[in-house]
């Protein structure tokens, strides 16, 4: 298993909220990415990182932000929730390099009323 | 821009029948994975194909990467309930930078 943890795995909040979604994990890898995903759909990369202190936009444009002030952590931030941010976000991580599968975490299933 | 295509959407079968997924990438890859996604779940890794013309196997999957790393194949002989879920390639480009493209995924319905 995976050492890769996602909190909280469900929210439900109010439009106009802000909220921050936590990814951590302990494998020291370098790199972190978020994905956007509604059930059964495809992934959507939003966010990814090469490392501390590096954060890139991915396909999906987002009105998320993220932060890589340490290796381990990733958190991502949405600072005025909308229904339309009503989705499932997986974090991931991988070593660089050819041997780069991803980690995925278990997700935050976040709902906006 | 670069994509990787994934074909069927949806796959339907009878328990006990053969499924195949396939993967297109509009640019060479440097290696192509594959992972699973059970219904509520998060997508777990499989696999890695890295060679030219690579097969892999895992019991009942047989995994292949095209001689032109282009384009890659998940075959599943004699389906099981258990292999319900959607499968997704991932390929990462040959062009030296660093980003995996996701391929949309193939949606396996497994009937008993």
């Amino acid at each position: 298993e995976a050492d890769i943890y996602q909190t909280p795995r469900y929210l439900v909040i109010g439009t106009g909220k802000k909220i921050t979604l936590e990814c951590s994990q302990t494998m020291g890898h370098d790199k972190m990415y978020w994905y956007q995903q509604d059930p059964g759909m495809e992934l959507h990369l939003i966010h990814y990182s090469y490392g501390v202190n590096s954060t890139e936009k991915g396909d999906l444009s987002s009105e998320s932000t993220v932060s890589r002030i340490r290796t381990e952590h990733f958190p991502l931030t949405l600072e005025s929730a909308r229904p339309s941010h009503t989705s499932q976000y997986l974090c991931a991580s991988s070593v660089s390099g050819l041997e780069s599968e991803q980690f995925f975490g278990p997700g935050t299933r976040l709902t906006v009323l | 821009g670069q994509q990787v295509m994934q074909i069927p959407q949806y796959q339907h079968v009878q328990e006990g029948e053969d499924f195949t997924t396939y993967c297109n990438s509009s640019t060479t890859l440097s290696n192509i994975q594959w992972y699973k996604q059970r219904p509520g779940g998060h997508p777990v890794f499989l696999i890695q194909l890295v060679k030219s013309g690579e097969v892999k196997k895992q019991k009942r999957l047989t995994f292949q990467f095209g001689e032109a790393k282009k384009n890659s194949s998940l075959h599943i002989t004699a389906t099981q309930t258990t292999d319900v879920g959607t499968y997704f390639c991932a390929g990462e480009p040959n062009t030296g930078g660093f980003k995996t493209i996701f391929g949309a995924g193939t949606r396996l319905f497994v009937k008993a």
